[in-house]
């Protein structure tokens, strides 16, 4: 029962560099999410994805790229990584929309710490 | 702008007491507001209420929408080492994206 994984667990990149952090979900969820969380900031969202081929900003898109060209996947680019990308990365699926009545509950990856130096 | 805010943002207590975490929302076109606990890795779902369910419970924890207060308040009784975490409420209106609250950070101690 794998539901939401995300890789990698840790990483530390340095000023500029660019990585992807992989998000896949086996529960057939149409939605998906990236959230980041710092210290006593709570969860903030980057951008999310309705299904396969549509993507959105969130709160706090500048810095970052997503694509979802199938259900399961949807990675998280980071081009030239700033300091102020340190945090913690979580990708977040649901069936239909956040909230909404029923199903609407969001499952959440075990999250990707990266920090950048 | 809609906005969640969550109070206290820390509490210790000792174990077997009860606690009531408050999460109260300033937001247009309520849909269903969204408890969490989060231990040191992901958010795992609580409770969602909403007009028709406004009120839920399983096992110690329990939790109360008001929707005239535009609040919900998380009761756990009988705390344990175990309920250390951090809570998470979380507000959904008509649009696709959820507004969470900072979180109340909780420390059972035995």
């Amino acid at each position: 029962n794998a539901g939401v994984t995300q890789t990698p667990k840790f990483r530390i990149l340095k000023i500029g560099q660019s990585m992807t952090l992989q998000c896949a979900q086996d529960m057939n969820h149409n939605y998906m999410y990236w959230y980041r969380q710092d210290p006593g900031m709570g969860l903030k969202l980057i951008y999310y994805s309705v299904g396969a081929g549509i993507t959105d900003k969130g709160e706090v898109p500048n810095g970052y790229n997503v694509s979802r060209s199938t259900t399961e996947d949807f990675p998280l680019r980071l081009e030239l990584a700033a300091p102020s990308q340190t945090s913690v990365y979580f990708c977040a699926s649901s069936r239909v929309a956040g909230g909404q009545v029923g199903t609407g509950e969001l499952f959440f990856g075990e999250g990707s710490r990266l920090t950048v130096l | 702008e809609d906005k969640v805010v969550q109070s206290p943002l820390s509490l210790v207590v000792h174990e077997g007491d009860t606690v009531t975490l408050n999460c109260s929302y300033e937001v247009t076109n309520f849909r269903s507001l969204l408890w969490y606990k989060q231990e040191k890795k992901a958010p795992t779902f609580l409770f969602m209420l909403t007009s028709s369910g406004i009120e839920k419970k399983s096992g110690r924890l329990s939790s109360i929408l008001d929707k005239k207060e535009l609040s919900s308040i998380l009761n756990i009784t009988a705390t344990q080492t175990g309920d250390s975490a951090i809570y998470l409420c979380a507000y959904a209106g008509n649009n696709r994206k959820l507004i969470w609250g900072l979180g109340t950070s909780l420390a059972v101690n035995p």
